[in-house]
């Protein structure tokens, strides 16, 4: 069964510095999202992203982030300068089609941990 | 206050037994989903009810849906060592231009050999 997939599984990173979170969402979805969850927290939307731009994005997902998707295949989170609040596990997802209309569920990856230091 | 809350927030029960988990949300929704995650590892799909739909069966699995109450419960059935996890309830409120889900705060479950 396709999956999405997540790299790295685990990234530290010191205070200040720029990190670049990659996915390969389902190559037939066109829906992207990114979530968040600290540990032992909830899972916190970050964005949404579909036909090349920003749908949606949190009060999170401040200037110091932002998506990409640079080919047909990678979708990426970049956070500019980190923060230790900034640690989390880190989840790309990806739908085939639009939320709520069509009624389909996400697809997660295994998450990236970021540990900033 | 959050747009979905499980309770309890942990529960552990024997293996054979059944498990329930509720969910209560806010805001009227197009669809609930249930999420499971295992430790350490990414959210897995495990049903999704549609706003006019009142239950839904997935092998072991029953979610009901009262949005007279805006609340929903998962029901597992003969449960498994195997379902140990933690259970996430989603909310989909979405309008065309505001597209995501809504996570609750989850249950952790434990089943006990």
């Amino acid at each position: 069964e396709p999956e999405v997939t997540q790299t790295p599984s685990h990234q530290v990173t010191q205070m200040g510095q720029e990190v670049i979170l990659r996915c390969v969402p389902i190559s037939n979805h066109l829906y992207f999202y990114w979530y968040r969850q600290i540990l032992g927290q909830k899972v916190e939307f970050l964005v949404s992203f579909y036909n090349n731009e920003i749908s949606e994005k949190s009060e999170i997902f401040d200037d110091q982030f932002s998506v990409e998707r640079p080919d047909g295949s990678n979708f990426t989170l970049k956070i500019r300068s980190t923060k230790l609040e900034d640690s989390a596990m880190y989840f790309c997802a990806s739908r085939e089609t639009r939320t709520g209309f069509y009624n389909s569920p996400l697809h997660f990856g295994n998450g990236t941990r970021l540990t900033v230091t | 206050s959050q747009q979905g809350e499980e309770d309890p927030q942990a529960l552990s029960i024997q293996e054979g037994e059944n498990a329930t988990m509720n969910c209560s949300y806010k805001t009227s929704i197009n669809n609930l989903q249930w999420y499971r995650q295992n430790s350490g590892r990414g959210l897995v799909h495990l049903i999704l009810i549609r706003s006019n739909e009142r239950e839904k069966h997935s092998g072991r699995l029953r979610v009901t849906l009262d949005t007279s109450k805006k609340s929903s419960s998962l029901l597992i059935t003969a449960s498994r060592a195997a379902d140990t996890a933690s259970y996430f309830c989603a909310t989909d409120i979405s309008n065309f231009g505001n597209e995501k889900l809504t996570f609750g705060t989850g249950t952790r479950l434990t089943i006990i050999p």
